[in-house]
């Protein structure tokens, strides 16, 4: 059974970068898929951040490219997330997951998700 | 990347059936066959229950049924309960030229 856990600071100061690590367990990264972070500000809905491969190659949402590092190591079965300069509008439920199944990349599994607040 | 368009909320009541649809441009919902949808509990991570438009994975249960039609895809819950209030996201993958995913901003169904 594929399980996935978030963790990183719970704080961050505006303009600071934030980083995230996605620990995986039950499944190889390098045996294939994509494997993404999804984030949701309280109250609202699901954004996409981005995506990687075991091989390194990603995509990310072209609205926060900019700002955007993803990696991953498959020889600790983690992937990791960097966002740069953020802002209040950053604070969310941040998610790692995986895009199984096909190649329409459905989520068929997700971490329980880690709040990140960015604040003073 | 634009969101997709979901309806704020839909309700029903024990036993019947709602629909809730997901609007998007040619260039994803209406371009590929590759939309899903995700129950969100409070404060719970969400749950792929169809994937590919139609598909769903082991253990959903089969009162949850997907289509589409043209640039409009739909979730359909039949014989409601009152477990499955929940928000409901679609999402639809982006393509091969930009891969990536885009969601609808979500549906609150209420078991009346």
């Amino acid at each position: 059974q594929v399980q996935l856990q978030e963790s990183g600071p719970g704080l961050v100061k505006p303009s600071e970068t934030l980083s995230l690590t996605c620990a995986v367990s039950g499944y190889s990264i390098s045996s294939g898929y994509y494997w993404g972070w999804i984030r949701q500000p309280p109250g609202k809905g699901l954004e996409w951040i981005g995506s990687i491969y075991h091989s390194g190659s990603s995509y990310c949402n072209p609205s926060l490219r900019s700002r955007v590092t993803m990696s991953v190591d498959t020889s600790k079965t983690q992937f990791y997330l960097k966002l740069s300069s953020v802002t209040a509008a950053d604070t969310a439920v941040y998610y790692c997951a995986r895009h199984g199944f096909s190649s329409g990349w459905p989520i068929d599994n997700w971490g329980q998700g880690t709040l990140v607040t960015v604040s003073s | 990347q634009s969101d997709l368009t979901q309806p704020a909320s839909v309700s029903g009541s024990p036993g019947q059936s709602i629909t809730i649809s997901c609007t998007g441009p040619s260039s994803d919902v209406g371009g590929y066959n590759y939309v899903s949808w995700y129950q969100q509990h409070p404060g719970k991570a969400p749950k792929l229950m169809i994937y590919e438009v139609s598909n769903r994975p082991s253990g959903v249960s089969n009162r949850f049924s997907g289509s589409k039609s043209g640039n409009t895809a739909s979730l359909t819950i039949s014989g409601l309960q009152a477990e499955d209030e929940a928000d409901y996201y679609c999402s639809s993958y982006t393509g091969s030229n930009t891969p990536g995913v885009v969601f609808g901003g979500g549906t609150k169904l209420t078991v009346l």
